[in-house]
C-alpha cells in the first residue's frame, strides 16, 4: 500500500514564526503536492513538484514556500505564518502517468495564533 | 484554466437506496481525467473511481459508478445501494494540460459536496 506520512497532525505556531511542513512518501512517486483545505473553497494547490529539485507554484503559493532534496520528501514552508495560513494541509503524491490517483497523507491542521 | 464545480453543499439518502452526485467541469484541453475521491470526518482521503475523457465506456468500481455526459462536461458519481458509512464529504477533482501541455499531474478540486446516509 502507498503511504505518504505528514510529520505532524496537529500543529499550533506564533505569528510571525518559520514553520516547516513535512511529507515524505515511500512509492517513489515522481509527483508530489501541497494542497490546503478550508471550509466551502475544497482543496487549492499550493505548490507541485514533479522531479528531485523541480517545484512549481500552484493557484496559491504566496506566503510559502517548498523543497524536494530527496525523491520520497517534499517540504512545506511557511516563512513567517500569518492567521490567515491557519488551515488543514494535505500532502499527496502520485506518478506522472495521466490515470494515475493522487494518495493523499492524513493531513496536518495548522493553528497560526 | 480548469474549473470544477459542485453545486450541491449537502445531500441526503436513505439507507440502501441510490444518491447521485453532481459535478460540471470546464476545460480547454482536449484530454483530461476526472476523479472522485470520498473524505469521512477522520480526514484521510480516498479515491473512488478515474474517468478518462476519451474513455469508451462511464467507469464503474463496485458500487461507485461514474455517469460521464462529455458534451454536458459533466462527471456526475452514483452511489448505489448507500451504506451508512458513505456518510462523508466527496470531492470532484480533474486533471488536464495547461496551454503548454505540462500539467505534470496536479488536480483541481471541487468545492465538494457532503452526504449524509439517513437509517
Amino acid at each position: 500500500d502507498v503511504k505518504v506520512t505528514q510529520s505532524s497532525r496537529y500543529l499550533v505556531k506564533r505569528t510571525g514564526e518559520k514553520v516547516f511542513l513535512e511529507c515524505v512518501q515511500d512509492m517513489d512517486h515522481e509527483n508530489m503536492f501541497w494542497y490546503r483545505q478550508d471550509p466551502g473553497l475544497g482543496l487549492r494547490l499550493i505548490y507541485f513538484s514533479y522531479d528531485v529539485k523541480m517545484k512549481e507554484k500552484g493557484d496559491i503559493p504566496e506566503g510559502y514556500s517548498v523543497s524536494r532534496e530527496k525523491k520520497e520528501r517534499f517540504s512545506l514552508i511557511l516563512e513567517s505564518a500569518s492567521t490567515n495560513q491557519t488551515s488543514m494541509y494535505l500532502c499527496a503524491s502520485s506518478f506522472q502517468a495521466s490515470r494515475s490517483p493522487l494518495h493523499f497523507g492524513n493531513g496536518t491542521r495548522l493553528t497560526v495564533t | 484554466a480548469q474549473k470544477i464545480t459542485q453545486t450541491q453543499p449537502g445531500m441526503f439518502v436513505q439507507e440502501k437506496e441510490a444518491v447521485t452526485l453532481d459535478c460540471t467541469y470546464d476545460t480547454s484541453d482536449p484530454s483530461y481525467g476526472l476523479f472522485w475521491y470520498k473524505q469521512p470526518s477522520s480526514g484521510e482521503m480516498i479515491f473512488l473511481i478515474y474517468q478518462g475523457s476519451y474513455d469508451q465506456q462511464n467507469a464503474t468500481e463496485g458500487r461507485y459508478s461514474l455517469n460521464f455526459q462529455k458534451a454536458r462536461k459533466s462527471a456526475n458519481l452514483v452511489i448505489s445501494a448507500s451504506q451508512l458509512g458513505d456518510s462523508a464529504m466527496y470531492f470532484c477533482a480533474m486533471r488536464g494540460g495547461d496551454a503548454g501541455g505540462t500539467s505534470y499531474g496536479k488536480l483541481t478540486f471541487g468545492q465538494g459536496t457532503i452526504l449524509t446516509v439517513h437509517p
